[in-house]
């Protein structure tokens, strides 16, 4: 069964300052897409970023990027330039195989501080 | 921009009572999902709707719950006997297709379930 990993509960990070959120993953499966959502305060799940596993190429979104290693496993995500807006529940989740249905991991708390 | 669109925001009922979560998704998305967030835990997948058939779900959507479009906009969840632990954040969303991660699910703000 595919999993999610945020070994991280919360993290800070000084507002203009970058900071990098930690995700790890399981699957047997090659062709799979990873994704960061956002969940401010108010709840709304938003897409921050997404992955295709076939891709090589480190996706990016403006101050966001990830840095996708597929060999570990490993997906996270680094905001540059931290800006106050940013302070978020950030979740890592998963989508492969023959169900298109996310797999989220249990999240990581960022705070921004000004 | 077209988004996706849930009432009640919040639903109190008592324990035993029937309820029905209400979600309007986009309006040319064919695929609708149900996940629910139990306060400071994880989404978690319930079901995913499609062509008028549950085209999958998971363990934690047994016979209590239920989907159903009843028209070409609204999409419910119903629950048919709330208990306690059914106290959560559901979450409705629709994707264009259901052709795995191009495809963006777009999330609902979610209606907040507690049941007393």
């Amino acid at each position: 069964a595919q999993t999610v990993t945020q070994s991280q509960p919360e993290m800070s990070v000084q507002e203009a300052e970058t900071v990098t959120l930690s995700c790890t993953y399981d699957t047997s499966e090659s062709d799979y897409y990873l994704f960061w959502y956002k969940q401010p305060p108010s709840r709304q799940m938003i897409l921050v970023i997404r992955q295709e596993a076939y891709k090589q190429q480190n996706a990016t979104e403006n101050r966001f990027s990830v840095n996708f290693q597929k060999a570990a496993k490993s997906f996270s995500l680094k905001i540059s330039d931290s800006q106050l807006g940013d302070a978020a529940m950030y979740f890592c989740a998963y989508s492969g195989g023959a169900t298109n249905k996310l797999i989220f991991g249990t999240g990581t708390l960022l705070a921004v501080q000004p | 921009e077209p988004e996706v669109t849930q009432t009640p925001s919040h639903q109190v009922t008592q324990m035993g009572q029937e309820v029905i979560l209400r979600c309007v998704p986009i309006s040319n998305h064919l695929y609708f999902y149900w996940y629910r967030q139990i306060l400071g835990q994880k989404v978690e997948f319930l079901v995913s709707f499609y062509n008028n058939e549950i085209s999958e779900k998971s363990e934690i959507f047994d016979d209590q719950f239920s989907v159903e479009r009843p028209d070409g906009s609204n999409f419910t969840l119903k629950i048919r006997s709330t208990k306690l632990e059914d106290s959560a954040m559901y979450f409705c969303a629709s994707s264009l297709t259901g052709q795995v991660g191009p495809y963006e699910q777009y999330f609902g703000p979610g209606t907040r379930l507690t049941v007393t």
